[in-house]
């Protein structure tokens, strides 16, 4: 089996920051995920990359940045934290994107930004 | 506009009930359909899935139906355990773009 692991846990920041998540994967996925979740919402896609150096938009990209620079990590930067922002960030990974794909996640970086 | 909706959004029920929820989508390219379990702190992790081609697909005591001409499907949970309660999220794919779209979620929480 294997493991993401999403670093920090928790990240408090100030409006106008600049923030970054880090994930880590060692399942040799291809493909990679950066998703929102918002309370009682489900999750938004913000990023996704099927391969190192590939980057996606999903629905919700603005006011972020991704990177995947190697096949097993995926950054997520917020580019200008919004006040009172609160959320968690979900990395997830998949072997490919086909029928039956199956998402694996972390445990989550959860945001809150005074 | 919401692509894929579920309900209810919460829902409690007694230990060794069965517990239902409900899923409803629009687009009719929507073929692959996962639920995802998350239990607090954690990532939500994969369930059960159902093809299009496919009606009903059970592993355990977690079975999902399909309706393909109403567009809905549902998970059904017999012998409910205090150990199901966790959300519990429906997605919608498109196998042709990828596109994975979630639900809101439903809250269960299950009584001993």
């Amino acid at each position: 089996g294997g493991i993401i692991t999403q670093t920090p846990k928790f990240l408090i920041g100030q409006e106008g920051q600049k923030l970054t998540l880090k994930c880590q994967q060692n399942f040799n996925h291809d493909t990679m995920y950066w998703y929102r979740q918002d309370s009682g919402k489900g999750l938004r896609l913000i990023y996704y990359s099927i391969t190192e150096n590939d980057l996606q938009k999903g629905d919700l990209s603005e006011g972020y940045d991704a990177s995947r620079e190697k096949k097993s990590s995926f950054s997520l930067t917020v580019t200008s934290a919004q006040k009172n922002e609160m959320a968690v960030f979900l990395c997830a990974s998949s072997a490919d994107r086909g029928s039956n794909e199956r998402l694996f996640f972390g445990h989550g970086t959860k945001l809150s930004v005074l | 506009q919401q692509q894929v909706r579920q309900s209810p959004q919460s829902l409690t029920v007694w230990e060794g009930g069965t517990t239902v929820l409900t899923c409803s989508y629009e687009d009719s390219t929507f073929n692959y359909f996962p639920w995802y379990q998350q239990f607090p702190g954690e990532g939500p992790a994969l369930l059960i899935s159902i093809l299009s081609v496919s009606d009903k697909k059970e592993d355990g005591r977690f079975t999902t139906f399909f309706n393909k001409r109403e567009k809905k499907l549902s998970l059904h949970i017999i012998d409910s355990q205090p150990g199901d309660s966790a959300t519990y999220f429906c997605a919608a794919k498109n196998t042709n773009t990828g596109k994975l779209t979630f639900g809101d979620g439903t809250v269960l929480t299950v009584k001993p």
